[in-house]
């Protein structure tokens, strides 16, 4: 079982839609991450959160929006998406910004129609 | 910068065989290495991980030595079984470039036959 929680699991979303991913953990962890995976292809980094706070953006389109209400909780709100954009989300998180290992949770599947 | 390279797949073994995944790696400062696995329809599992050199990392039969003269950090199972079925990727997290990034290897791809 994994200790990150990404919900929904699966999401459909029309280009006009406005939705929103969420990822909880609880191991008390100061860094919380969004990354993007293709199929067939490594996880892809978004953004990072570091106590709360963005440290690091990936240049990732405005249509992509993140937020950290609380050291638990990580969303990303999507608004007008791209077909291209379809593709799994996933959430993790680690000790702090350092070389401890990130936990992941299982991820949001997203299809852009 | 950094990288990781790990061996192309897809790999398929029958079941009770040996198992190796090369992966080698650069990076500018003192990496800890890890593997995740990715079951399908899943997200990423840590396998296991090694902080520094010689460090041996072993979980659920996998084991990896983390080997600083040839930057290699090969994962290795003595049998594997049909559940093992999975894309494996080699990574690191690296204190040089100050933002401690992970940066994955392409993954590779294990499938296991009865």
């Amino acid at each position: 079982d994994t200790e990150v929680t990404q919900t929904p699991k699966h999401l459909v979303m029309g280009m006009t839609n406005k939705k929103s991913l969420k990822c909880e953990q609880h191991m008390g962890h100061r860094a919380m991450y969004w990354y993007k995976q293709k199929a067939k292809k490594p996880p892809e980094l978004m953004f990072v959160y570091s106590y709360e706070k963005l440290s690091i953006n990936e240049s990732v389109p405005s249509r992509f929006s993140p937020e950290c209400p609380n050291s638990s909780l990580l969303n990303l709100h999507l608004h007008a998406l791209q077909p291209e954009d379809s593709a799994l989300y996933l959430c993790a998180s680690s000790q702090s910004q350092d070389n401890s290992p990130l936990h992941f949770g299982n991820g949001t599947r997203l299809t852009v129609t | 910068g950094n990288s990781v390279t790990q061996m192309e797949g897809p790999v398929t073994l029958s079941e009770e065989a040996f198992l190796t995944i090369n992966c080698t790696y650069t990076a500018t400062g003192y990496p800890s290495l890890f593997w995740y696995v990715q079951y399908p329809g899943e997200g990423l599992q840590l396998l296991l991980k090694a902080t520094k050199a010689d460090d041996k990392g072993s979980n659920k039969g996998f084991e990896a030595t983390y080997r600083k003269e040839t930057t290699s950090f090969h994962l290795e199972k003595g049998s594997v079984q049909v559940s093992d079925s999975a894309v494996y990727f080699c990574a690191l997290r690296d204190s040089g470039a100050g933002s401690y990034q992970l940066t994955f290897g392409k993954g590779t791809k294990l499938s296991v036959i009865p």
